[in-house]
């Protein structure tokens, strides 16, 4: 069964507007989240990570927000470029260890 | 660094034929992951080593898949018979010490 739930499978989104993209989980023991981005071709690269006793964490135009009580987090892509158009997954393991993915979000960004 | 490498890129294989996959990990690292990527089931992990030594292969999907990894600078995954349902993008990935894990490019494998 898929440990992480993802959404949505895909979106598109102008130049410079802001993707959303969001996950959720049930298992509780569960203390370090990273999001990965994949380019076609290409294997899955980290681009952020978060663990559950921070609630925001920014890197550049990526942000990841995190709610413990609600089992969610998502990733936040602020002034969205082409050159994100990309596949992200959200992730989520014990201690950084064995990773459970979710089911990949397809960004598009139009120019 | 050169990062991960895996080889071949791409294979193309008749059903019941042997397939085996490489992979090199970032020196160093000691920890290795074995993944599966398809459009129906995603991102699944199949095993992973910690110092060479086979951790959790729970993901392996049946015994016709076989992994190892005989010393820190070389994994093998191996499938026998291949069958059409293993065709699929295999990576590997390694990591030291815990969370970030370093992908390789992967193995596009089609079972004919």
């Amino acid at each position: 069964q898929q440990q992480v739930k993802q959404s949505p499978q895909s979106l598109i989104v102008q130049k410079g507007g802001i993707s959303i993209i969001n996950c959720a989980y049930e298992n509780t023991a569960f203390d370090y989240f990273p999001w990965y981005q994949q380019f076609p071709g290409k294997g899955p690269a980290l681009l952020i990570a978060i663990r559950p006793d921070v609630s925001e964490k920014k890197e550049g135009r990526f942000t990841i927000s995190f709610n413990k009580s609600a089992k969610q987090f998502s990733l936040h892509i602020m002034d969205s470029q082409p050159g994100d158009s990309a596949t992200y997954f959200c992730a989520a393991s014990i201690s950084g260890y064995k990773l459970s993915f979710g089911a990949g979000t397809t960004v598009t960004v139009r120019a | 660094d050169a990062g991960v490498i895996q080889s071949p890129r791409h294979e193309v294989t008749e059903m019941g034929q042997e397939v085996t996959l490489r992979c090199k990990p970032i020196s160093g690292h000691d920890y290795l992951f074995w993944y599966r990527q398809t459009m129906m089931r995603g991102l699944e992990l199949l095993i992973y080593f910690n110092n060479n030594v086979p951790i959790d292969d729970s993901g392996m999907p049946e015994d016709r898949f076989s992994a190892k990894m005989p010393n820190a600078s070389f994994s093998t995954l191996k499938i026998q018979p291949s069958e059409p349902r293993d065709s699929a993008v295999y990576f590997c990935a390694s990591r030291q010490g815990p969370e970030t894990q370093y992908f390789g490019p992967g193995t596009r494998l089609l079972v004919l």
